[in-house]
């Protein structure tokens, strides 16, 4: 089954330096979506790719896809430490209701 | 901008009892989901529903759940007789046509004991 994988599973890094996280996934899709949740919180959409799409851009997020390789990194730039969250992509399906699968999530911890 | 919400925020109920999650959609919305997240674990897909019924439903949501869009905005998320495993973070998420953004509600984080 399809199945959105991140890595790193936690990541610290300064604030202002650039944080990159991975996703892997198995099956075909129609899109990529990424979201972030703050501790105990609730999902936000950050920024949605298609399959068709190779790299997308918003406001200091960056977003790549590559299909043959069945993945997608998330950058941010410029990092603050109002991103301290836990990250999370999670992809479709080709069919149906295109329920969304997540992965486990990447932990982003910005020091000040 | 529109929302996603969801009500209650928090609940807390005896194994056994039954419980009734609420939902209001974003109001063009056509497609309406419920995942769950087991504290410190991933977001887990429940069930999807379109068109005043399921569209598909994953092992997870047995018997004991049913959903329902009882008045045209409200959609609902019942546990007939919960479990201390049920205890969760339920999310609601809807979205416009399948391919294009789910947005997710805020969560009801549910305890049973």
């Amino acid at each position: 089954s399809q199945q959105g994988e991140e890595d790193p599973q936690a990541l610290s890094i300064q604030e202002g330096e650039n944080a990159t996280m991975n996703c892997s996934y198995k099956t075909s899709i129609n899109n990529l979506q990424w979201y972030r949740q703050n501790s105990g919180r609730g999902l936000v959409h950050l920024i949605l790719i298609r399959s068709n799409e190779r790299e997308k851009h918003s406001g200091r997020l960056r977003v790549t896809l590559d299909t043959s390789k069945k993945s997608s990194s998330l950058l941010i730039t410029a990092s603050r430490a109002a991103d301290t969250a836990s990250y999370f992509c999670a992809t479709d399906g080709i069919q149906g209701a295109q329920k969304l699968v997540f992965g486990q999530g990447t932990r982003l911890t910005i020091n000040p | 901008e529109p929302e996603v919400t969801q009500t209650p925020s928090h609940q807390v109920t005896q194994m056994g009892q039954e419980v009734i999650l609420r939902c209001v959609p974003i109001s063009n919305h056509l497609y309406f989901y419920w995942y769950r997240q087991i504290l410190g674990q991933k977001v887990e897909f429940l069930v999807s529903f379109y068109n005043n019924e399921i569209s598909e439903k994953s092992e997870i949501f047995d018997d004991q759940f049913s959903v329902e869009r009882p008045d045209g905005s409200n959609f609902t998320l019942k546990i007939r007789s919960t479990k201390l495993e049920d205890s969760a973070m339920y999310f609601c998420a809807s979205v416009v046509a399948v391919t294009e953004t789910q947005y997710f509600g805020p969560g009801t984080r549910l305890l049973v004991l």
